[in-house]
């Protein structure tokens, strides 16, 4: 079954610091991987995804995922945090087992960014 | 693009009580879904439509829990006789295949079963 972790529950950062959100995936066959971002009282927006090519995956807000095939990991990056990042924040996995495309998400981890 | 949205954005309802929440994707959208996510948790998958047809279903999704999407536009949820652990927020999500598929997810329907 396909499944990402996200190990860690909250990140802390100082404003202006790069900062890592990690995740590791398990899929049969090539990944297709997601990153997400959630506000307090808003749905999912959409960062960045991975299909194939580069390994390093430019997005939105200026956010970016580094693809590692060898460590199944996809983790999220940005050179320099903002107070406005701070959210909750999903990675997750393409499955179409059943034979339809349908996401599962990890669990979340809450960034937090300080000024 | 004015976004998926749903409604209403709160329900408070007693057990035993029915339930039905609205999604509205984006209109050029033919894939729709639904997710379910509990406190502390990540979005789980319930059940998927490909224009009207309703294609997959999770094992989340019990006797109690329809969905419709009549016409391929909006689509409706329902559960009946509603029991506390139903209490989550409900997510809808729409793509399509032109656009690079990836999902794009309206504010939710926070459900509260007392």
């Amino acid at each position: 079954a396909q499944s990402v972790a996200q190990p860690e529950d909250q990140v802390n950062v100082a404003e202006g610091n790069p900062l890592t959100v990690k995740c590791t995936y398990s899929v049969s066959g090539n990944p297709y991987l997601f990153w997400y971002v959630q506000y307090p009282n808003r749905g999912l927006q959409f960062l960045l995804k991975y299909i194939t090519g580069d390994n390093l995956v430019k997005g939105s807000y200026g956010f970016e995922a580094e693809f590692n095939k060898s460590q199944t990991s996809f983790h999220l990056k940005k050179p320099s945090a903002l107070v406005s990042d701070s959210a909750l924040y999903f990675c997750a996995v393409r499955d179409i087992t059943g034979g339809y495309n349908k996401l599962i998400f990890g669990a979340g981890t809450r960034l937090a960014v300080h000024p | 693009d004015t976004g998926v949205s749903q409604d209403p954005r709160h329900k408070i309802t007693k057990r035993g009580q029915n339930v039905t929440f609205r999604c509205d994707p984006i209109s050029e959208h033919n894939r729709l879904y639904w997710y379910r996510q509990t406190l502390g948790q990540g979005p789980e998958f319930l059940t998927y439509f490909q224009n009207e047809a309703q294609l997959e279903k999770s094992r989340l999704l019990s006797d109690r829990f329809s969905a419709e999407r009549p016409k391929g536009s909006f689509s409706t949820l329902e559960i009946q006789r509603t029991e506390q652990g139903d209490s989550a927020m409900y997510l809808c999500a729409s793509s399509t295949l032109d656009r690079g598929d990836e999902q794009y997810f309206g504010p939710g329907t926070r459900l509260t079963v007392t």
